[in-house]
C-alpha cells in the first residue's frame, strides 16, 4: 500500500520569508504526484502536478515542486510567501490507482 | 461550467440514524470519487465510480456505508445506524475518467453524528 508522509503540521512564517514543505512518498512503482491547497472556507484546489517529465514542475501563485524519484519526494516551494498563501496544504499520490492517497496536511499561516 | 456541488453542506443527525449525502459532478466526468476527511487528517479514499458501476470500494470502513450512482452522473453515498465515529467531513471529487486525470473537489459535506 502506498503512503505519503507530510514532515511539518504546522508552519508559521512571515511575508516575503521563502516556503518548503517537505513531502516523502513510499511506493516504489511508477506515481503521480499533486499538491492539492485548501483556503479557509474553500473547497480542496490542485496547486501542482506532476505525471513525467521534467521533476521541476510549476504551479499556480507562484508555487513549485520538485520530484526526486531517489528521495521518494516531491517538496513544495515558494521563494517568498504572501499573506494571501494562508492555507491548508495536501500532498497526493495516485500509482496505477485512480485514488488519491493524501499525507495529512500542513497548515501555513503568514504573518503580515 | 458549474464545478462539483455537494448537498447538504452541514448534516447533524443522531447516533443510529440513517443519512444520505449527495454528490453532483462536473458534467461530462465520468469519474467519481468520495473521500472522508477526519479532524486533523488528509482525505481518505472510500470509493470510486467509474461511469454507473462502482470500481473500487475498498476504502468502505464497514457495510453501513454504501453508495450509488445509478444514472452515471449525481451520486449517493448513503450511512446506515450513523455511529459518532463517522462524524467527519465527506468529500466528492470527479474527473474526466479514471485514469490519471486531476480530480476536482467540491466543498464536501459536514456531517455530525450526536
Amino acid at each position: 500500500a502506498q503512503s505519503v508522509s507530510q514532515h511539518n503540521h504546522h508552519v508559521i512564517l512571515s511575508e516575503a520569508a521563502s516556503l518548503e514543505l517537505g513531502c516523502n512518498y513510499s511506493y516504489g512503482g511508477t506515481v503521480n504526484l499533486f499538491w492539492y491547497v485548501q483556503y479557509p472556507g474553500q473547497h480542496l484546489q490542485l496547486l501542482l502536478k506532476y505525471f513525467s517529465g521534467d521533476p521541476l514542475v510549476k504551479g499556480i501563485k507562484g508555487f513549485e515542486a520538485e520530484f526526486i524519484k531517489s528521495k521518494f519526494s516531491f517538496n513544495l516551494r515558494k521563494p517568498s510567501v504572501q499573506w494571501s498563501d494562508t492555507a491548508e496544504y495536501f500532498c497526493a499520490v495516485n500509482s496505477g490507482y485512480s485514488t488519491l492517497t493524501f499525507g495529512k496536511g500542513t497548515m501555513l499561516l503568514v504573518s503580515p | 461550467g458549474a464545478g462539483v456541488s455537494q448537498t447538504p453542506s452541514n448534516k447533524v443527525t443522531e447516533k443510529g440514524k440513517y443519512v444520505e449525502l449527495r454528490c453532483d459532478p462536473i458534467s461530462g466526468h465520468t469519474a467519481l470519487y468520495w473521500y472522508r476527511q477526519s479532524l486533523g487528517q488528509g482525505p481518505e479514499f472510500l470509493i470510486y465510480f467509474q461511469g454507473t458501476g462502482a470500481a473500487d470500494d475498498s476504502g468502505l470502513p464497514n457495510d453501513r456505508f454504501f453508495a450509488v450512482r445509478p444514472e452515471g452522473s449525481v451520486s449517493t453515498l448513503k450511512i446506515q445506524r450513523t455511529e459518532r465515529g463517522d462524524s467527519a467531513v465527506y468529500l466528492c471529487a470527479s474527473s474526466w475518467d479514471s485514469s490519471y486525470n486531476e480530480q476536482f473537489f467540491g466543498p464536501g459535506t459536514r456531517l455530525t453524528v450526536l
